[in-house]
């Protein structure tokens, strides 16, 4: 059974750095037949897809798409602790958020299936 | 980015109700499309997938439908473990975006 773990600080200054991370148990987060991906979900944006992390003979990290976090974000993989990590740099108020990791099978083309539940993130100083 | 709309914010049913739930894309997602159910303090659970097929362990009261822009998630004889909030999620583009969700709330 596959489970996801996050685990985070709870709450952060403004314009400081939010790291997050996802441990993944039942899977690998080297699998080929997954993607491992960020969401949040806020009463302001809804539920907001981040990016994710998938390999197929090498890496792929895509998190360049939301507008919101557009250069701010980075996500990894760590295959020493078979986890993912979420950094989130100069963050602001509207960074205060539930944090999801996800896998999703295959690319993600089909939703996805399992879900971590969640951690809180404040940003205030 | 392909903007998800769910019509209904909200509806109000009672136990053994059919319940539909609507959700539109701002372009053709062909079958790329997800729904999710959350209750109050949980993670979205994972309930349809490719627009029809049902995720391993959900009722069968629960179905999807559509292709396209134009999709429908119908719950048939709704059960007081139904009322929750619902989203739309389409995978055919990235990046992935969800609809704001429907909460169907007791009669």
């Amino acid at each position: 059974q596959v489970q996801l773990q996050e685990s985070g600080p709870g709450l952060v200054k403004p314009s400081q750095t939010l790291s997050l991370t996802c441990a993944i148990s039942g899977d690998s987060v080297s699998s080929n037949s997954a993607a491992w991906n960020w969401i949040r979900q806020s009463p302001s944006r809804g539920l907001e897809w981040l990016g994710r992390t998938y390999y197929r003979s090498k890496w792929y990290n895509e998190y360049d798409y939301a507008v919101s976090v557009k250069s701010r974000l980075t996500i990894t993989p760590d295959t020493s602790k078979n986890q993912l990590s979420l950094q989130l740099n100069s963050v602001t108020p509207e960074d205060t958020a539930i944090y999801y990791c996800a896998r999703a099978p295959g690319y993600g083309d089909y939703g996805m299936d399992v879900w971590g539940q969640g951690t809180t993130v404040s940003v205030s100083s | 980015d392909i903007q998800m709309t769910q019509s209904q914010s909200s509806l109000s049913a009672s136990v053994g109700d059919r319940v539909t739930i609507t959700c539109r894309a701002s372009q053709s997602i062909r079958n790329h499309l997800s729904w999710y159910q959350q209750k109050p303090g949980k993670a979205p659970k994972f309930l349809i997938y490719a627009a029809s097929t049902l995720q391993s362990g959900v009722p069968s009261r629960f179905s999807g439908s559509g292709y396209g822009t134009e999709f429908t998630l119908t719950i048939t004889s709704l059960q007081p473990d139904d009322f929750a909030t619902y989203f739309c999620q389409q995978s055919y583009s990235p990046p992935w975006t969800f609809g704001q969700g429907t909460k169907v709330e007791i009669k």
